[in-house]
């Protein structure tokens, strides 16, 4: 099955400065991408995804990259504000219809913005 | 809309006991999940429903059971608990599965087994 590492497990940044949070996958079939975002005592929310026909996508202040060749593929955010405190999961799904369904998350990644 | 709402919030068990969490979601979706959130372990894949009176494993199955008798309702059995299943669990819901519509999860459910 898909395994999806996700690094760092702990990010701590200053104020208005980038972060970045990288994963990587193992099945090469994986071709959809999400990143969601979870505050404390919630669910984790849909932030931002990317398919495997596309190299890039930007929201704002978010971004996300793909690299197929090496299979792994990076959040992007330009000048943190404090409510970009949470922790991160990316997930990779290789569905194929046929009725089989779900995504494999990475272990997430702790966010911290330093006034 | 309420969304995905969880119920309980909160729950300790002893081993050996059973229990039931329930799921239900106003916004018509087909698609509906169930994760388990463990430290450092991220969100692993229980059971899912790809729409009402079906069911089919995940990742992390065993000692679990699942039935989506309507389907705005997704239930998830523990029939003997044990302290492994101490976990946080999420349902989650979607309109046309995870590659072509976002998942909506809930508040999650904190089980304790003791």
């Amino acid at each position: 099955g898909e395994n999806v590492e996700q690094h760092p497990s702990t990010l701590s940044v200053q104020e208005g400065d980038s972060a970045v949070i990288k994963c990587t996958y193992s099945d090469s079939a994986s071709n959809y991408f999400p990143w969601y975002k979870q505050e404390l005592g919630k669910g984790p929310q849909l932030i931002i995804d990317i398919r495997s026909n596309v190299g890039e996508k930007k929201d704002q202040r978010i971004a996300v990259t793909l690299n197929k060749t090496a299979k792994h593929f990076s959040l992007h955010i330009t000048e943190t504000q404090p409510e970009d405190s949470a922790v991160y999961f990316c997930a990779a799904s290789t569905y194929s219809g046929g009725g089989a369904d779900g995504l494999t998350f990475g272990k997430g990644t702790h966010l911290i913005i330093q006034p | 809309n309420a969304g995905v709402t969880q119920t309980p919030k909160f729950r300790v068990l002893k081993t050996g006991q059973s229990m039931t969490l329930l799921c239900a979601q106003d916004m018509n979706h087909e698609y509906m999940y169930w994760y388990r959130q463990d430290p450092g372990m991220g969100l692993r894949l229980i059971h899912y429903s790809v729409g009402e009176g079906t069911t089919a494993k995940g990742e992390v199955p065993d000692g679990y059971n699942v039935s989506r008798l309507k389907k705005q309702n997704f239930l998830l059995g523990l029939e003997s608990a044990a302290p492994s299943q101490t976990s946080v669990y999420f349902c989650a819901s979607s309109y046309q599965g995870v590659v072509n519509s976002p998942l909506h999860f809930g508040n999650g459910t904190r089980l304790t087994v003791t």
